[in-house]
């Protein structure tokens, strides 16, 4: 299994962009990145994911490396409504794959 | 959003009694899961499954059962309740036909075991 690394918590202000990177050094050739999101009191909601060089929504963009032992969540002109946590998954999906979601990255927006 | 639904919302209940949350979807997905959350460990997987009857134990399974007779039903059974099972309890589902793993959330049962 694919373990992953981010920061515990993160301070930003509205307006800026936020950049959360996540470490994957072990990730698999077929695994998959991917970023959920999780208000408080809500389960995590899937904002991004990609498999290798940058992919973009209309929520944020995902940039990996050619080596894909990394992945930056990046978040564009952040709001007070983007205060959550995130978490970065590695993984294929089905089989026997069990997904991991570890603490996440506290990000807090301040006015 | 994906139907995903959980019942109970919130639950009561007293050390030992036996306690059963309920998991529905609509999306006729392949995998579910259930997962707990708690102050300082973030989410852990309990049980999923990947298919009717085809269940397996994640990383947290001991003192939790599941069952799936339906594709759309997945249940979570706590056989005798103890107050370390306390938790926010979280369905997902996915269809990882994509390859990747998306999962869908439900919005959670609070359980509180005196």
């Amino acid at each position: 299994l694919a373990k992953t690394t981010q920061p515990i918590s993160m301070d930003s202000y509205e307006g800026q962009e936020v950049n959360i990177t996540c470490s994957h050094n072990n990730i698999a050739t077929n695994d998959y990145i991917t970023w959920y999101q999780q208000f408080p009191s809500q389960g995590p909601r899937f904002i991004i994911q990609g498999y290798k060089t940058k992919v973009t929504n209309e929520v944020a963009s995902l940039f990996i490396p050619a080596d894909r032992k990394s992945s930056t969540l990046s978040l564009p002109r952040v709001s007070l409504s983007d205060t959550a946590v995130y978490y970065c998954l590695v993984g294929r999906g089905g089989g026997s794959y069990i997904p991991t979601f570890g603490r996440g990255t506290s990000l807090i927006v301040h006015p | 959003d994906a139907g995903i639904t959980q019942s109970p919302r919130h639950k009561v209940t007293e050390t030992g009694t036996p306690v059963t949350l309920r998991c529905h979807q609509t999306e006729n997905h392949r995998y579910m899961y259930w997962y707990r959350q708690d102050p300082g460990h973030g989410l852990r997987l309990i049980h999923y499954s990947y298919g009717v009857k085809d269940t397996d134990k994640g990383e947290v399974s001991d003192g939790y059962s599941v069952s799936r007779s339906k594709t759309e039903d997945f249940l979570l059974t706590l056989e005798s309740a103890t107050s370390s099972q306390t938790s926010v309890y979280f369905c997902a589902i996915s269809d990882p036909r994509g390859g990747g793993d998306t999962q869908y959330f439900g919005p959670g049962t609070r359980l509180t075991v005196l």
